[in-house]
């Protein structure tokens, strides 16, 4: 495998379900990073991970939770979602930490679409 | 706050000819500027990057971007397009905050015509 992997590919869960999605990458990168794509609204950036601390949550709901349990695999661990959650979930991995570094670029995977019924 | 801003939801051109997709972007330090092209049901590929140096930066599969400090752009451009380079193109700016975060354009989807 090379670059960066998500399972599954598509989900679909009830609102009383829990799931999990899983994501590796294969780059030795020490930052990854979900994001949510919706239908006509812009990338929004859930969580990120900078060797293996969380250190940014936009304000995501309690019923997302994210989990790096090292530098190479990133889950996002889903309970009681809502419809409106239905979107394509993008996992993204980078060299690089920040305070006053070099933006690095992020490297994605293909998504996982998740449709909450 | 930073931003970035693309004008153009939607462009057509015709199989062969120029492309411009524009970028506008808002942020106060110097910025690191990034074009990402995704295809139907596919993640976020990287087609070129800017951090310093030279204002016209070369990409893969043709592209090119010229950042302009005074307008705050950074245009994607490629000089003959083909049927397979339709697809969403997203504008996004390295924000170096507590981690390495990018804030995303809300892109443009281009049509090729035959």
């Amino acid at each position: 495998e090379t670059g960066v992997t998500q399972t599954p590919r598509h989900l679909v869960m009830g609102m009383t379900n829990k799931k999990s999605l899983k994501c590796e990458q294969h780059l030795g990168h020490n930052a990854m990073y979900w994001y949510k794509q919706s239908a006509k609204k812009p990338l929004e950036l859930m969580f990120v991970y900078s060797l293996e601390e969380r250190v940014e949550n936009n304000s995501v709901p309690s019923r997302f939770s994210p989990e790096c349990p090292n530098s190479s695999h990133l889950f996002l661990h889903l309970h009681t979602l809502q419809p409106e959650d239905s979107a394509l979930y993008l996992c993204a991995s980078s060299q690089g930490v920040g305070g006053g570094g070099i933006s690095y670029e992020q490297y994605f995977g293909p998504g996982t679409r998740l449709t909450v019924t | 706050a930073q931003s970035v801003t693309q004008p153009d939801i939607h462009i057509t051109v015709s199989e062969g000819a120029s492309l411009e997709l524009r970028c506008n972007y808002s942020y106060g330090a110097t910025p690191y500027l990034f074009w990402y092209v995704q295809s139907p049901g596919q993640g976020l590929q990287l087609l070129l990057k800017y951090f310093s140096g030279d204002t016209l930066v070369q990409g893969i599969k043709g592209f090119e971007a010229e950042f302009k400090r005074s307008q705050s752009s950074f245009n994607l451009r490629k000089p003959s397009v083909h049927w397979s380079d339709a697809a969403e193109y997203f504008c996004a700016v390295g924000i170096m905050e507590y981690g390495n975060k990018l804030v995303f354009g809300a892109g443009t989807i281009l049509r090729v015509k035959s």
